[in-house]
C-alpha cells in the first residue's frame, strides 16, 4: 500500500528566510504532484514531476523529485506573507504495483510566514 | 475555459439521509475523481470515472457509489450517512487522467455536514 508522508506538518518561518519541506513516499511512482490550498479553499495546482532528477521552479517556491530515494522537496525561496497556505504532496498510486488510487496525498504541510 | 465546478456548495444532512453531490469537469475533460477532505484523515480517494466507466476505486464502504454521463459529468451518493461523512468532497478533472503531463484541476469542493 502506497504511503505518503510529509514533514514538517506545522512550519511557522519568517519572512524572507528559506525553508524546505519534504514528501517521502514508499513505493516507486513516477509522477508526484504539488498543491496548495487556503483556508476553506479547493486546492490549486503547484508543480508536476514525471522523472528522476526533475527540478521545477515558480516564483519563490522550487520543486524537485528524486525517484531512487523516493523523496520530493519544496524549497521555499526569500518567504513571504502570501505564501501562507497548506502545502499538499500527492503521489499517483494508479503508478504503482497493484495500485488503484489515483492520487494519494501527504497530510499537508501548514506554512505560516510572519512579518 | 471555465474550471470544474461542483454543486451543491454546502449541504446539511441528517444520519440516515442519503446524499448527491454533483461534478462538472472542465470543457474537454473526460476523468473525474472524487476525494474526501477532513481534518483527521486528509485527503483520500472515492473513485475516478472515465468514458462513463469507473476506472480506479479507493478504500471506503459501499455506500459511497459514483456514476459519469456521456457529457463526462459527474454524481456521488453517499447513501445511509453517518456523521463521519462529514467532510469537504472535491472533485478534480483531467483530460484523460492517464497522459504523462496531465495534472488534475480541482474544483471549489461541496462541504457537507452530517447531523
Amino acid at each position: 500500500e502506497l504511503k505518503v508522508e510529509q514533514n514538517p506538518l506545522f512550519l511557522s518561518m519568517q519572512e524572507g528566510k528559506n525553508y524546505t519541506i519534504y514528501c517521502n513516499y514508499s513505493t516507486t511512482s513516477d509522477r508526484l504532484y504539488w498543491y496548495r490550498q487556503d483556508p476553506g479553499k479547493s486546492l490549486e495546482s503547484l508543480f508536476v514531476l514525471l522523472s528522476n532528477g526533475a527540478v521545477k521552479q515558480e516564483g519563490r517556491l522550487m520543486a524537485s523529485l528524486d525517484t531512487k530515494a523516493r523523496l520530493s522537496t519544496l524549497h521555499i525561496t526569500a518567504a513571504v506573507h502570501d505564501l501562507s497556505a497548506t502545502y499538499f504532496c500527492a503521489v499517483d498510486g494508479t503508478l504503482t504495483q497493484g495500485g488503484s488510487e489515483k492520487l494519494v496525498f501527504g497530510k499537508g504541510t501548514k506554512l505560516t510566514v510572519n512579518p | 475555459k471555465a474550471g470544474v465546478t461542483q454543486t451543491p456548495r454546502y449541504l446539511i444532512k441528517t444520519r440516515g439521509q442519503q446524499v448527491t453531490l454533483s461534478c462538472s469537469p472542465i470543457s474537454g475533460h473526460r476523468s473525474v475523481s472524487w476525494y474526501q477532505q477532513t481534518p483527521g484523515q486528509g485527503l483520500q480517494f472515492l473513485f475516478e470515472y472515465f468514458s462513463e466507466t469507473q476506472r480506479n476505486k479507493g478504500n471506503f464502504p459501499g455506500r459511497f457509489s459514483g456514476r459519469q454521463f456521456s457529457n463526462s459529468r459527474s454524481e456521488m451518493n453517499v447513501s445511509t450517512l453517518e456523521l463521519g461523512d462529514s467532510a469537504l468532497y472535491l472533485c478534480a478533472s483531467t483530460y484523460s487522467g492517464t497522459g504523462v503531463q496531465e495534472t488534475q484541476y480541482f474544483g471549489p469542493g461541496t462541504r457537507l455536514l452530517v447531523l
